[in-house]
């Protein structure tokens, strides 16, 4: 069965290029969110979409980082003008429309900047 | 608005030893609370959750109990092994407002020795 899926796995760029991360949920899960983590830290939240919408945009670092889903299925997370401390594993997680529903996490995207 | 407290790693344990890791939350309405497992190499994964207070969840001879009257959730199990070496995340959901942003502690690395 299809989980959720990532990529690229693994993204390696320069200082000051723009990246864009993919996530392709779970088939029927409205919710969709991601998260960032980085080494020896716990799990950042990032943003979170219902359907197409997001009502929480919180967690974005800064206006560099933004995201958009459509079609209420694949998301792209896209970060400009990356910078050294974007460097981390940026996860997706999906699940169905209810706070008692579990989130199913892909590999994440391993980001590095140099 | 929400959060989750849980206790800082590593935690190192000899194989059959007993196993706790606290987590406490601080959250308005009636969240739902979980624990999810990373193991080395893996993607996070739900171990348990639990709906309501005085609910128990239970996987793999994990436990955890939802303490409402000390909002608490803790984790243990009686007798680990060398294969539950992991990073353990204590997580709520529809905390503030029944929305179903997903909060998680920072996580607890456990390390268990033949």
């Amino acid at each position: 069965g299809a989980g959720v899926s990532q990529s690229p796995s693994n993204k390696v760029t320069e200082k000051g290029k723009d990246v864009e991360l993919r996530c392709d949920p779970i088939s029927g899960h409205t919710a969709l969110y991601w998260y960032r983590q980085s080494l020896g830290q716990g799990l950042e939240f990032l943003i979170y979409f219902q359907g197409n919408s997001a009502p929480d945009k919180s967690g974005l670092p800064s206006d560099r980082f933004s995201a958009e889903r459509t079609g209420g299925s694949v998301s792209t997370l896209t970060i400009q003008r990356t910078q050294q401390e974007d460097s981390a594993v940026y996860l997706c997680a999906s699940s169905l429309p209810s706070t008692n529903s579990p989130l199913h996490f892909g590999n994440g995207t391993r980001l590095t900047v140099t | 608005g929400d959060s989750v407290t849980q206790m800082e790693g590593p935690v190192t344990l000899s194989e059959e030893a007993f196993l706790t890791i606290n987590c406490t939350y601080t959250a308005t309405g009636y969240p739902s609370l979980f624990w999810y497992v990373q193991y080395p190499g893996e993607g996070l994964q739900l171990l348990l959750k639990a709906t309501k207070a005085d609910d128990k969840g239970s996987n793999k001879g994990f436990e955890a109990t939802y303490r409402k009257e000390t909002t608490s959730f803790h984790l243990e199990k009686g007798s680990v092994q060398v294969s539950d070496s992991a990073v353990y995340f204590c997580a709520l959901s529809g905390g503030s407002g029944g929305y179903q942003k997903v909060t998680f502690g920072i996580g607890t690395k456990l390390q268990v020795i033949p």
